[in-house]
């Protein structure tokens, strides 16, 4: 079974102050994690998957296989990346979307 | 993303009542998904399809059912509302597990 944790339910932080959004994952085989944020309003969208090794909007995140771990970072905290933010787990193939119970970023002036 | 569309966006109803909600999308994929969004629980998989034959039970999928009408149509039907059905709902297409889901604006769904 593949299971995804996000351990804060909120993260509450000033601008400019680094972010980490952690995401720890369960998961047999070699997984696909992702980054969805939804901003007020809006709907789901991604953010960024490991595959790509991309930094959206300034976040990076590494996959851990040794700690199985998908932290989300960004080292300067800004006001519109106030939103929830899902880590996502596939296991590829035939397999579907786990999503975290999510992490509501509040960035404040 | 215009091209994920979900009818209706906003439906109060009564405990009983039978409720559809459809979605339609013009992105071509063949990988059609209803979530469910709880506070505090995250998003859950009601039912999938990976084409429009194919039809497959999510995490929650008691109390729902789904009709897979073509490719771009996937509309989930609650037979007998309750009220702990009580939800933002999400549609989303992909072209893959792997890649990017695609994800509607969501249904807010009351029931009384």
């Amino acid at each position: 079974a593949q299971r995804v944790t996000q351990p804060e339910k909120l993260l509450s932080v000033f601008k400019g102050a680094p972010v980490e959004l952690k995401c720890n994952y369960s998961y047999s085989g070699s997984p696909e994690l992702f980054w969805y944020v939804q901003y007020s309003r809006q709907r789901l969208q991604l953010l960024l998957r490991h595959i790509s090794r991309e930094s959206i909007k300034g976040f990076t995140a590494d996959l851990n296989k040794g700690e199985t771990s998908f932290h989300l970072k960004k080292p300067f905290a800004q006001e519109e990346d106030s939103a929830m933010y899902y880590c996502a787990l596939s296991g590829g193939g035939y397999s579907t979307l786990t999503f975290g119970k999510g992490t509501m970023l509040l960035v404040s002036p | 993303d215009a091209d994920v569309t979900q009818t209706p966006r906003n439906r109060i109803t009564k405990t009983g009542k039978r409720i559809m909600l459809e979605c339609s999308q013009t992105k071509g994929h063949d990988r059609m998904y209803w979530y469910r969004q709880d506070p505090g629980l995250g998003l859950r998989l009601i039912y999938y399809s990976f084409d429009v034959k194919d039809i497959n039970k999510g995490e929650i999928s008691d109390g729902y059912s789904v009709s897979r009408q073509a490719q771009a149509k996937f509309s989930l039907s609650l037979e007998s509302a309750i009220p702990n059905q009580t939800a933002l709902y999400f549609c989303a297409t992909s072209d893959s597990p792997n890649f990017e889901q695609f994800f509607g604006p969501g249904t807010r769904l009351t029931v009384l």
